[in-house]
């Protein structure tokens, strides 16, 4: 238990469905991030916000589209996924977004995300 | 581009110890973590290094040069329990750059 939950751990969705991923970090943390972890391939960092703000937004399509509407809350909102979306997405939190130890991340256990 | 590069699988005997490679070429260099994930759970922190040299906790080491872009986890003592993918990755990119992660290497530990 490292004090980061998310919700659902299981998703099936179609590709028209609309549907969101929750997470939530009981440590007090600044920062919280959104990554996506397919099969055989490295951890990819999607968005990141310090202090409620969107930091980073390494790319990602539109389809994603995140929230965090306070520092413990991030969602992540999906709809019209591709199939290639499937994947494991995983959230982590900080206690600061800064290039120091005190950015170790601690993540939640990940949503099972698979589009058909 | 950044490119981290470690090896994909490794293989060792309970009680042994085992060195996890970790090769980075990034623009920029703020930190290096390692994390441990088990198969279907989510990465947990093991290690951060900044500084050259080497950093020991417990079981589990990890040391740092920057000069070469290298760095290793060393597991000692190996237990059944430490089979699992080692993730390396490392903070770039200034004080506000991005963290990038290396595929990882999944370790099995046989008896």
């Amino acid at each position: 238990e490292t004090g980061v939950t998310q919700t659902p751990r299981h998703l099936v969705m179609g590709m028209t469905n609309k549907k969101s991923l929750k997470c939530e970090q009981h440590l007090g943390h600044n920062a919280m991030y959104w990554y996506k972890q397919s099969a055989k391939k490295p951890l990819e960092l999607m968005f990141v916000y310090n202090f409620k703000e969107q930091t980073e937004n390494n790319s990602v399509p539109s389809r994603f589209s995140p929230e965090c509407p306070n520092s413990s809350h991030l969602f992540l909102h999906l709809h019209t996924l591709q199939p290639e979306d499937s994947a494991l997405y995983l959230c982590a939190s900080s206690q600061d977004y800064g290039g120091s130890q005190s950015e170790t991340q601690y993540f939640g256990p990940g949503t099972r995300l698979l589009v058909l | 581009g950044q490119n981290i590069d470690q090896p994909t699988e490794m293989t060792a005997t309970e009680g042994a110890i085992v060195q996890i490679n970790c090769t980075y070429q990034t623009s920029g260099f703020n930190g290096l973590f390692w994390y441990q994930q088990h198969a279907g759970e989510a990465p947990t922190f093991l290690s951060y290094n900044v500084l050259d040299g080497l950093e020991e906790k417990g079981r589990f080491s990890s040391f740092l040069s920057r000069s070469k872009g290298y760095s290793y986890l060393l597991l000692k003592e190996l237990q059944m329990k430490d089979s699992a993918s080692y993730l390396c990755a490392v903070k770039y990119g200034g004080s506000q750059g991005n963290l990038i992660f290396g595929k990882g290497t999944k370790l099995s530990v046989k008896p």
